[in-house]
C-alpha cells in the first residue's frame, strides 16, 4: 500500500519556540492531506485539511495562526506549531489521500510526538 | 453531520477465541466505512473498508467486517484472535466517496488478547 512518512518522529522543545513537522507521501501524489492530533487514550481529532497549492481549511477551534499548514507540493505538507506551549504537547498524525479518481483510502503517517517543556 | 460510535472502550478475549469490535455510524447519504488499527506510539494502519458491494468485507491480518445498513453498524470481527492483535482499533466513516471530506473517527476500542 501507499506509504506516508513523518519527520521528526519525536521532538522536545522549550515553551515559546516553533516546531515544524513534515509529512510526505512517498509513492503517490497526495492532492489532499489532513492533520490530526491525538491526546492520550483519545481519538484522532481533525485539525485541518489542506490541498496542494491552496490555503488549508481549519476545523472549528483550531487556531490557524498557531498551527501553520503549508501544502507546497503533491508529496509534502508541513505543520508548524508556532510559539509552542505545554498544552500543545500531543501526538500529531498526518494523512494523505491519493488524488486519482476512484481511489478512496486515506493513508496515515506514523505520527510525531511533540513534548513542550 | 457524520459520526461514529464505538460503544466499548475495551474488549478482552482469550487467544484462539473469536473477537468482535463494535461500531455504529450516522451519515446522511451512503456511508463509506473504514477500520484502522494503531499500535503504541505508531500511526494508523488501514485494515479494511466498505464502499459498495458485498456486505462482508475481508481485510488484512484475517480481519473482516460486516456492513449492516438497517442497524447502521460495521462491526469488526476475527474468527480466532492472536495475542499480536492486541492494539487500539478505530472505526471511521466518510459521507462522500472522495474529495476533501475527511474521515471522522470513533473514540477507539482497546483490544486485549490474553494468552
Amino acid at each position: 500500500g501507499a506509504v506516508v512518512s513523518q519527520h521528526p518522529s519525536r521532538v522536545i522543545c522549550k515553551s515559546g519556540t516553533s516546531v515544524k513537522i513534515e509529512c510526505r507521501s512517498l509513492d503517490f501524489q497526495a492532492t489532499t492531506m489532513f492533520w490530526y492530533r491525538q491526546f492520550p487514550k483519545q481519538s484522532l481529532m481533525l485539525m485541518a485539511t489542506s490541498n496542494e497549492g491552496s490555503k488549508a481549511t481549519y476545523e472549528q477551534g483550531v487556531e490557524k495562526d498557531k498551527f501553520l499548514i503549508n501544502h507546497a507540493s503533491l508529496t509534502l505538507s508541513t505543520l508548524t506549531v508556532t510559539s509552542a506551549h505545554p498544552e500543545d504537547s500531543s501526538f500529531y498524525i498526518c494523512s494523505a489521500r491519493e488524488g486519482l479518481a476512484g481511489v478512496d483510502t486515506q493513508y496515515f503517517g506514523p505520527g510525531t510526538r511533540l513534548t513542550v517543556l | 453531520a457524520q459520526s461514529v460510535a464505538q460503544p466499548e472502550d475495551q474488549v478482552k478475549v482469550a487467544e484462539g477465541n473469536p473477537l468482535t469490535v463494535k461500531c455504529t455510524y450516522s451519515v446522511s447519504g451512503n456511508p463509506y466505512l473504514f477500520w484502522y488499527v494503531q499500535y503504541p506510539n505508531r500511526g494508523l494502519q488501514f485494515l479494511l473498508k466498505y464502499i459498495t458491494g458485498d456486505n462482508l468485507v475481508k481485510g488484512s491480518y484475517g480481519f473482516e467486517a460486516e456492513f449492516n445498513k438497517s442497524q447502521t453498524s460495521f462491526h469488526l470481527k476475527k474468527p480466532s484472535a492472536l495475542v499480536s492483535d492486541s492494539a487500539l482499533y478505530f472505526c471511521a466513516v466518510r459521507g462522500s466517496y472522495s474529495g476533501n471530506t475527511p474521515l471522522v473517527f470513533g473514540k477507539g476500542t482497546r483490544l486485549s488478547v490474553i494468552a
